[in-house]
């Protein structure tokens, strides 16, 4: 059973470019999350998804970043008109079902530098 | 508002003895608490968790975790380190009463075993 998949692994952006950064879960798992790691921080949620819904979006910033998880497909996190501040490891996990005790289980993260 | 502390940003221990890397959590309700480690240029791999019954938690690679609720801790500890160990260890929570299922994040403690 592979893991979380996500690519690209490392991703450089010009500022005022677009990132895409996209996460196919585990199998069986139809729960999505996606976390952002700054240097020397923890991680911060962003977004909760199911297929073709947003959960939980409270931890995205107002503008520029959008999630998308389709009934087919990888998960998508689209981040418009970069800028340096996007730098950071943007990490995907995913679960089999909404009961919270489940665990997360974590890709190996997509590492964007905005140059 | 949930929160999730790691006193300590690093822990030193020699190769054979026991070591203890800490956490403390504050939520509304009661928690579903996560540990999780992170090697360089990683993903977050699921060392274990606890959700009910038995305050004391054994997990992967030897590791275990004490609940405490009356101390709100879930300290993370090996009864013999090896240099193989040496990573970053967050600890995370959810509170079950929280109509969310996102996880918070300690900033993390760099756990490094000295041979």
């Amino acid at each position: 059973n592979a893991g979380v998949m996500q690519n690209p692994r490392h991703l450089v952006r010009r500022r005022g470019q677009e990132a895409r950064l996209r996460c196919s879960p585990m199998k069986g798992h139809s729960h999505v999350y996606w976390y952002r790691q700054l240097p020397e921080e923890g991680l911060k949620f962003m977004v909760y998804l199911q297929k073709e819904n947003i959960i939980d979006e409270s931890g995205m910033p107002k503008e520029r970043f959008s999630a998308e998880f389709p009934k087919e497909g990888p998960s998508i996190l689209r981040i418009q008109q970069v800028v340096r501040g996007d730098s950071a490891a943007y990490f995907c996990a995913s679960s089999p079902r909404r009961q919270g005790q489940e665990t997360q289980y974590f890709g190996p993260g997509t590492r964007l530098l905005v140059l | 508002a949930q929160s999730v502390a790691q006193p300590e940003d690093q822990v030193n221990v020699a190769e054979g003895n026991p070591l203890t890397v800490k956490c403390t959590y504050s939520v509304s309700g009661n928690p579903y608490l996560f540990w999780y480690v992170q090697y360089p240029n990683r993903g977050l791999q699921f060392l274990l968790k606890y959700i009910t019954g038995d305050n004391l938690v054994k997990g992967s690679y030897g590791f275990e975790a004490e609940f405490n609720k009356s101390q709100t801790s879930f300290h993370l500890k090996k009864p013999s380190a090896l240099v193989s160990d040496s990573a970053l260890y967050f600890c995370a929570v959810r509170d079950r009463n929280y109509n969310t299922d996102k996880l918070i994040f300690g900033t993390g403690t760099r756990l490094q075993v000295f041979p």
